[in-house]
């Protein structure tokens, strides 16, 4: 079990371009959430996945914001259109269960800078 | 609204001091779970503890401890004899019931010197 892995570690890319992120969660988790994270501030809940349905997107996710998780296991998070204001750490987490919350395995995340 | 606040944004303390993380929330909910992260300078957040809303007991785990008051909705951590190895940004989560989302706060900023 190697934990869960995201990449790029690095994205820098000019404003207007789309940019595809990947998470690869804990095999056997069925539950994955995208966040994103600035500067001296807590995870922001972006979207969950349970399996490969999406249960979850948050009301501040705009339209050029994209999420998939195929087959229930790899996601993808897709930002069309980039702007400044979308440069921040984009943040992968897995977890086991179905009903209680339990505790949720983070990646090393993925640095978004826009230009 | 629901809301979780970690009103301390830095806290430094020389080693082998105990020291206490606040974290209040929000939520009118009656079932509800409680978390804290750890997320050291290298960057991944670990996870320390989960309570759930009805389980108001006390916990200890080594040098760490965590004080749940739902009287006046707080969740402390306590870290006793701190060590170097404990500076990192600790964060207080709240998971609300009817929700897959977390709430995260704004974290702690915790630096233990030598």
């Amino acid at each position: 079990d190697t934990g869960v892995s995201q990449n790029p570690r690095h994205k820098i890319t000019k404003r207007g371009q789309n940019v595809t992120f990947r998470c690869d969660p804990i095999s056997e988790h069925n539950r994955l959430y995208w966040y994103r994270q600035t500067l001296g501030q807590g995870p922001e809940f972006l979207t969950y996945f349970q399996n490969e349905a999406q249960l979850e997107k948050s009301r501040l996710l705009s339209d050029r914001f994209s999420a998939e998780r195929p087959k229930g296991s790899f996601s993808t998070l897709e930002i069309q259109r980039t702007e400044q204001g979308d440069s921040a750490m984009y943040l992968c987490a897995s977890s086991l269960g179905q009903g209680l919350p339990y505790e949720q395995y983070f990646g090393p995340g993925t640095r978004l800078t826009v230009t | 609204a629901q809301k979780v606040t970690q009103a301390q944004t830095e806290i430094s303390v020389v080693e082998k001091e105990d020291v206490t993380l606040d974290c209040v929330y929000e939520t009118r909910d009656t079932t509800y779970y409680l978390f804290w992260y750890k997320q050291p300078p290298s960057g991944e957040l670990v996870f320390l503890i989960r309570r759930n809303s009805f389980d108001e007991q006390n916990e200890i785990s080594g040098r760490y401890s965590w004080n749940f008051q739902k009287s006046t909705s707080s969740f402390n951590f306590t870290i006793t004899a701190s060590q170097v190895v404990d500076s990192a940004v600790y964060f207080c989560a709240l998971y609300p019931s009817g929700t897959y989302k977390y709430i995260f706060g704004t974290g702690t900023r915790l630096k233990v010197l030598a």
